[in-house]
């Protein structure tokens, strides 16, 4: 079965610290790779995707991850990290073919302090 | 553009007593919706999934339903609830837009079972 692992379930930062969080998945297939963020008290919305292609994704506000195949790996990276970047991350993959279902990891908060 | 509702967005219900969570969409047609738990600590798990009306998948054993009376419509729902059902239960739609497959998440309802 599918499965999804976020190695970092809390992360604190100061400001302008770099930012990278593990995420690795269980599945030999063709997968699409997501990576969601949910501020406090806002909706769950996306990060960035990576479907095919250059396997560097960069995304809003700054983010950017990197797939590596031969590792299931999918990290989340940013250079300098802001206070408004408080938010706890989600890694998520879907199976092509399958109703585009996303199997998502447990999630990562991250606090960063001024 | 494409809004998803839910509600209630805050629920606390006894032990044994009924649910019912509804989500709806506006500005799209025959979307494919998903209803997800996210428990405390943990990430966020599938529940179901519907394809059409009428069409119900679900993806792990419990002690709720679900129900797509409508296209854009997509009702979580429990004869008795358990402790265990306590959790923020999100609902999501697939879009299929040139470049913008992804899910979009409501803003979820957060129940708790006493």
């Amino acid at each position: 079965a599918q499965s999804v692992s976020q190695h970092n379930h809390h992360v604190i930062l100061s400001e302008a610290a770099s930012l990278e969080l593990g995420c690795n998945y269980s599945y030999g297939g063709t997968v699409n790779l997501f990576w969601y963020v949910q501020y406090p008290g806002q909706h769950l919305q996306l990060l960035l995707k990576y479907f095919s292609g250059d396997p560097l994704v960069k995304g809003i506000k700054g983010f950017e991850a990197e797939f590596i195949k031969s590792k299931f790996s999918f990290n989340l990276r940013k250079p300098s990290v802001q206070w408004s970047d408080t938010a706890e991350y989600f890694c998520a993959v879907n199976a092509r073919g399958g109703y585009n279902k996303l199997i998502f990891g447990a999630g990562t908060r991250l606090a960063v302090h001024p | 553009s494409q809004t998803i509702h839910q509600w209630p967005a805050t629920l606390v219900q006894p032990v044994g007593s009924p649910l019912s969570l509804e989500c709806t969409v506006e500005g799209t047609s025959n979307p494919n919706l998903y209803w997800y738990r996210q428990a405390a600590g943990r990430g966020l798990q599938l529940l179901f999934y519907s394809v059409g009306i009428g069409q119900i998948s679900s993806e792990v054993p419990q002690n709720l339903s679900a129900s797509r009376p409508q296209d854009r419509q997509f009702i979580l729902s429990s004869k008795k609830l358990l402790l265990s059902d306590s959790g923020f239960y999100l609902c999501a739609w697939w879009s299929m837009g040139a470049h913008q497959e992804t899910q979009y998440f409501g803003p979820g309802t957060r129940l708790l079972v006493l």
